[in-house]
């Protein structure tokens, strides 16, 4: 079993649609929780760490519930630049090594 | 936040030669960075983590001999493919973790440089 995975994808939307993407982590010792967006053929960058009260950028709400080791985000009112990969990340503590989901693709179109 | 750097962004080289990928982090230490590698429609996979001044952690699976990592300062980590082969066609990308001197802003945060493409012939 992957150590983190993500719904398979790919996810397609019109614009101002709300989507929401789901995580699973096996790693109960995982510290920090992040999402990171990748657009094609370029590194990862990132979008959010998550917490385990949850946390919201704009139109990005992040949840994490760490009895059932899931991670959630959540885009509202979906705008075509949104189009990109979208990566589950866990670490097992500060300044360790990245475990990455394999990705969900999202694509808005007008 | 903080910048990191690589390079060169693309290779393409024939079949037994050797490339070498720098990562350098421009405005911070990085104690230890790490360096990925991700195939097409895959995710990021762990190669090794680089520890400055001391031997790096390879993966399982990952040849030590193969992939050469030196990191010999506290802004510089290099790859270093031996013998490329077609089958080591792929994105690799290193991330830095800044040292706890620096750690500050940048808390529990690692940084990506833009990613070499490497293609061998």
């Amino acid at each position: 079993r992957k150590e983190v995975e993500q719904d398979p994808g790919p996810f397609n939307v019109p614009e101002g649609a709300t989507v929401a993407f789901n995580c699973t982590y096996s790693n109960s010792a995982s510290q920090s929780f992040f999402w990171y967006r990748q657009d094609c053929r370029k590194e990862p960058k990132l979008l959010m760490s998550v917490y385990s009260s949850g946390n919201e950028d704009g139109r990005f709400t992040a949840q994490l519930n760490r009895a059932s080791q899931y991670i959630s985000l959540l885009i509202r009112d979906s705008k075509l630049s949104d189009s990109a990969t979208y990566l589950c990340v866990v670490s097992r503590q500060a300044g360790t090594a990245l475990i990455f989901g394999k990705g969900t693709t999202l694509s808005v179109s007008s | 936040g903080a910048v990191v750097s690589q390079h060169p962004s693309r290779v393409i080289c024939k079949s037994g030669t050797s490339v070498k990928i720098e990562c350098r982090s421009l405005d911070f230490q990085a104690t230890t960075m790490f360096w990925y590698r991700q195939f097409p429609k895959q995710s990021l996979m762990l190669m090794a983590t680089s520890n400055e001044g001391s031997k790096a952690t390879y993966e399982q699976g990952v040849e030590k001999d193969k992939f050469l990592i030196n990191h010999a300062s506290l802004t510089l980590s290099t790859l270093t493919v031996t013998s490329a082969h077609p089958e080591d066609s792929s994105f690799y990308i290193c991330s830095a973790s800044p040292s706890h001197a620096s750690r500050g802003q940048f808390y529990n945060e690692q940084f990506f440089g833009p990613g070499t493409r490497l293609t061998v012939l």
